[in-house]
């Protein structure tokens, strides 16, 4: 069974600095995808940024991108000129390709943003 | 361009109650998936379906159960609240377009509940 793991359970950065956080999943898949999704204090589920994995290039949206290393299995997320909106929990996800497949969820870990 | 709605957004139910989460979505999305977020645990799969009048259990399904009558409704049900059901749940759906997972879900604002 695949697993998602998000090994640091708090973070912390200062507004306008820059934050990575980390993701770590085991498959034996080849064809897979891989999510940032937001959570914030309101609730609701937000989708950051995704990644296909037979994609190299790493993918970006606005401040946020990732760096995939499909050989060790990491997906972080950068997220560059932290705003205050940034605060949330965020969680890594998984869900191989193919019909009938499901999203795998990490344990999310809790950013906050220093003013 | 509601997306997925949930309802009712909280809860409290004493241990021993029934009670039926209502997901609905009109997407048209083909799949749609109830999960549970627990402190500390991420979100966890309880069950779902990938069609009208089909369902199938997930990671947690134990305690719930659930039905797909029509294609816009995913129904999750606790027939015996227990303490350990406390939780906040989310409902997802999912195109069957996108069947090879190239997109992530579309999901609700949640399910506050509350087993005292």
């Amino acid at each position: 069974a695949q697993t998602v793991t998000q090994s640091q359970p708090e973070m912390s950065v200062q507004e306008a600095e820059t934050v990575t956080l980390s993701c770590t999943y085991d498959t034996s898949e080849s064809d897979y995808y891989l999510f940032w999704y937001k959570q914030p204090p309101s609730r609701q589920m937000i989708l950051v940024i995704r990644q296909e994995a037979y994609k190299q290039q790493n993918a970006t949206e606005n401040r946020f991108s990732v760096n995939f290393q499909k050989a060790a299995k990491s997906f972080s997320l950068k997220i560059s000129d932290s705003q205050l909106g940034d605060a949330a929990m965020y969680f890594c996800a998984y869900r191989r390709a193919g019909a009938n497949s499901k999203l795998t969820f990490g344990k999310g870990i809790t950013l906050s943003v220093r003013p | 361009n509601a997306g997925v709605t949930q309802t009712p957004k909280f809860r409290v139910l004493k241990t021993g109650q029934s009670m039926t989460l209502l997901c609905a979505q009109d997407m048209n999305h083909e799949y749609m998936y109830w999960y549970r977020q627990d402190p500390g645990m991420g979100l966890r799969l309880i069950h779902y379906s990938v069609g009208e009048g089909t369902t199938a259990k997930g990671e947690v399904p134990d305690g719930y159960n659930v039905s797909r009558l029509k294609k816009q409704n995913f129904l999750l049900g606790l027939e015996s609240a227990a303490p350990s059901q406390t939780s906040v749940y989310f409902c997802a759906s999912s195109s069957h377009r996108a069947a090879q997972g190239t997109y992530g879900y579309t999901f609700g604002s949640g399910t506050r509940l509350t087993v005292v």
